[in-house]
């Protein structure tokens, strides 16, 4: 089974503070990407990858950057929380091809206080 | 960019009963269009999809229809069962090579009443 998880399930940060999301996945995927899910909007994607050291800017950038060191890891990262960033993120991996079914992980609910 | 538009928001149903959740989307250039169902506590899952050279795919209880020239598709589920309660979520693509993000509508929760 492809399985992709995320470091935590909750967390809870403090305004102005860095904040890293990890994601890893086990299935060799070429793609990764970082979802946002809020009520009423569905999920956003933030940012994806296509390959090591990739990245591409998604529909809602801003404030956040990304980081692909390894083919299995990808990282989301918030330089400097605000309160508007308390969401729910999701990472998800899919590989290059025809095929294109993303597989998602369970989800980090952050809160920034 | 790409816009899905998903409705309704909410739909409730009796067990045994079918459901249909509908969405548009504006990009031309989509051509492949996933729904995925996301339970509580549980990232989304990809439960059927379809490609714009198709028009209608079933498997068992779920079907989907797709409509290029209204840019419309849409989700069937027949004899409704406790266990499809969830958030169901439309989504349009251009699968052309390369990573694609998916564009998914605002999500539909589904209740299957006993």
């Amino acid at each position: 089974d492809v399985k992709v998880t995320q470091s935590s399930r909750y967390l809870v940060k403090r305004t102005g503070e860095k904040v890293f999301l990890e994601c890893v996945q086990d299935m060799d995927h070429e793609n990764m990407f970082w979802y946002r899910q809020d009520p009423g909007l569905g999920l956003r994607l933030i940012y994806f990858s296509y390959d090591v050291k990739m990245k591409e800017k998604g529909d809602i950038p801003e404030g956040y950057s990304v980081s692909r060191e390894k083919k299995e890891r990808f990282s989301l990262i918030l330089e400097s929380a605000s309160t508007n960033q308390t969401s729910m993120y999701l990472c998800a991996s899919s590989f290059i091809g025809v095929v294109d079914e993303q597989f998602f992980g369970p989800g980090t609910r952050l809160t920034v206080l | 960019g790409e816009n899905v538009e998903q409705h309704p928001s909410t739909l409730s149903v009796q067990e045994g009963d079918s459901a249909v959740i509908k969405c548009t989307y504006s990009d031309s250039a989509s051509n492949y269009f996933p729904w995925y169902k996301q339970e509580l506590g549980k990232g989304p899952q990809l439960i059927i999809d379809i490609r714009s050279n198709v028009g209608e795919k079933k498997d068992q209880r779920i079907a989907v229809t797709l409509n290029k020239t209204a840019k419309h598709f849409s989700l069937h589920i027949t004899e409704t069962q406790p266990e499809d309660s969830a958030v169901y979520f439309c989504a349009a693509s251009y699968l052309g090579g390369g990573a694609d993000g998916l564009t998914f509508g605002k999500g539909t929760h589904l209740i299957i009443q006993p």
